[in-house]
């Protein structure tokens, strides 16, 4: 079983409107949370990295937060726009041993 | 912001020749650097972690006398796909850090790999 779960696989909403990904782990401990963007045919891009302790973390349109309790981790993206079009990729990351789990993303498409 | 360069972003190469992919850190000392392979629509798989003047560390099921780490130096990592077979055609990702807790992940812009 993957220990990293991403929801939906994948997604298509209007320009201008919200959507919410969602990542589950069950990796524990973690050093850190990060969400990245990966544009397709192109290395990620780091939107956020949030530590256990904290519960959300904002880089202009994209919000992440993060429930350790439940091990729950979202990211949040407001009035998406055409170029919001990627694969974003939820990653717990354990510092120590630089042991990383990487999800299989949520393949979003913004449409005019 | 810091940046990896990685290069080149694609080749192509006849099956059985050996290619060689470069991921340099631009503006800061890289003690770190991870080696990834991604098929399409996939998630990116860990394949090696390498530290600076030691011998990298080779995830499970990764063949380390196929694909060849060298991590010579604080700034430039190299991985080479040796005797190249088309099965080895993927999207090659290095990634960097430095040593400080909580440092950014930077991840290079990729390597196709397409072995005829």
């Amino acid at each position: 079983k993957n220990q990293v779960e991403q929801s939906p696989q994948s997604l298509i909403i209007l320009e201008g409107k919200n959507c919410t990904l969602q990542c589950n782990y069950t990796v524990s401990p973690f050093s850190n949370l990060r969400w990245y963007k990966q544009d397709t045919g192109r290395g990620p891009v780091s939107l956020t990295i949030m530590t256990f302790s904290e519960n959300t973390k904002s880089n202009g349109r994209y919000t992440a937060t993060l429930d350790a309790d439940t091990k729950q981790s979202s990211l949040h993206i407001t009035a998406s726009q055409l170029s919001d079009s990627a694969s974003y990729i939820c990653v717990p990351w354990f510092y120590n041993n630089n042991d990383m789990r990487f999800g299989a993303g949520t393949r979003l498409t913004v449409k005019p | 912001g810091a940046v990896v360069s990685q290069h080149p972003s694609w080749v192509i190469c006849k099956s059985g020749t050996s290619v060689k992919i470069e991921c340099r850190s631009l503006d800061f000392q890289a003690t770190t650097m991870f080696w990834y392979r991604q098929f399409p629509k996939q998630s990116l798989m860990l394949m090696a972690t390498s530290n600076e003047g030691s011998k990298a560390t080779y995830e499970q099921g990764v063949e380390k006398d196929k694909f060849l780490i060298n991590h010579a130096s604080l700034t430039l990592s190299t991985l080479t796909v040796t005797s190249a077979h088309p099965e080895d055609s993927s999207f090659y990702i290095c990634s960097a850090h430095g040593s400080r807790v909580g440092e950014k992940l930077f991840f290079g812009s990729g390597t196709q790999l397409s072995v005829l």
